[in-house]
């Protein structure tokens, strides 16, 4: 099946630091990536989506300057958090369309787990 | 905007049946997806309706009316490794054209001996 992988899987930072997350489809070409933000006993929220070579699409609410979403290849979609502080601490899961697939679906990476102190 | 609805919780035995069910809000709707995830992990793909009726996979189902707005998923022969958190969630179209998925409040499920 697809496989959707991210790095790092956890991360701890200073406030006021910036961090990447990686999030990369290994054996199918993803024209679409999403990223989800999801708190503790908390449901997933769509942060945004990603178009490969083109920008990002953010959902009402998300600040587009503070998380930077790169989607420079079919296999490939960065998020970086800028200026991280405590309250962005949560689980980013990024997600990746297989449009070969038989439902079109979505796989999901292993998620990120961002701590900022 | 979209809004989906499910119970928080539900609890069962082992070997049992459970049904959850998910009612949802939404403009652009193109089907109903469910998906499994454990705690500290991943949301897996469980089924996808996009027309009304049942889709059966193994040991779950899934069931979709969008006269209704509605949808279940049904978990037969419960199993220990079942207990997790279930989520349904709404495929949509923007504007651009592209899908994107939405999800429901998700549904802690305990599966006990």
């Amino acid at each position: 099946g697809a496989v959707v992988s991210q790095h790092p899987s956890r991360v701890i930072c200073k406030s006021g630091t910036s961090v990447k997350i990686e999030c990369r489809s290994l054996d199918f070409q993803a024209t679409t990536m999403f990223w989800y933000r999801q708190f503790p006993k908390q449901s997933l929220m769509l942060m945004a989506t990603s178009n490969e070579g083109s920008k990002a699409t953010y959902e009402q609410g998300v600040e587009k300057d503070k998380f930077l979403i790169n989607h420079a290849s079919l296999t490939l979609s960065t998020l970086t958090v800028t200026s991280a502080h405590p309250e962005d601490s949560s689980f980013y899961i990024c997600s990746a369309r297989d449009r070969a697939g038989a439902y079109n679906e979505q796989f999901f990476g292993p998620g990120t787990r961002l701590t900022v102190l | 905007g979209q809004s989906l609805e499910q119970p928080s919780e539900v609890t069962a035995v082992e070997g049992a049946i459970v049904q959850i069910n998910c009612t949802y809000q939404t403009s652009g709707f193109y089907g109903l997806s469910w998906y499994q995830q454990h705690d500290g992990g991943a949301p897996t793909f469980l089924s996808y309706n996009a027309l009304d009726g049942l889709e059966e996979t193994g040991r779950f189902s899934s069931f979709l009316s969008r006269s209704d707005s509605y949808g279940y998923l049904l978990l037969q022969e419960l199993q220990m490794k079942d207990s997790a958190s279930y989520f349904c969630a709404v495929r949509v179209i923007m504007n651009t054209g592209f899908q994107k998925l939405v999800f429901g409040t998700g549904t802690r499920l305990l599966v006990s001996p």
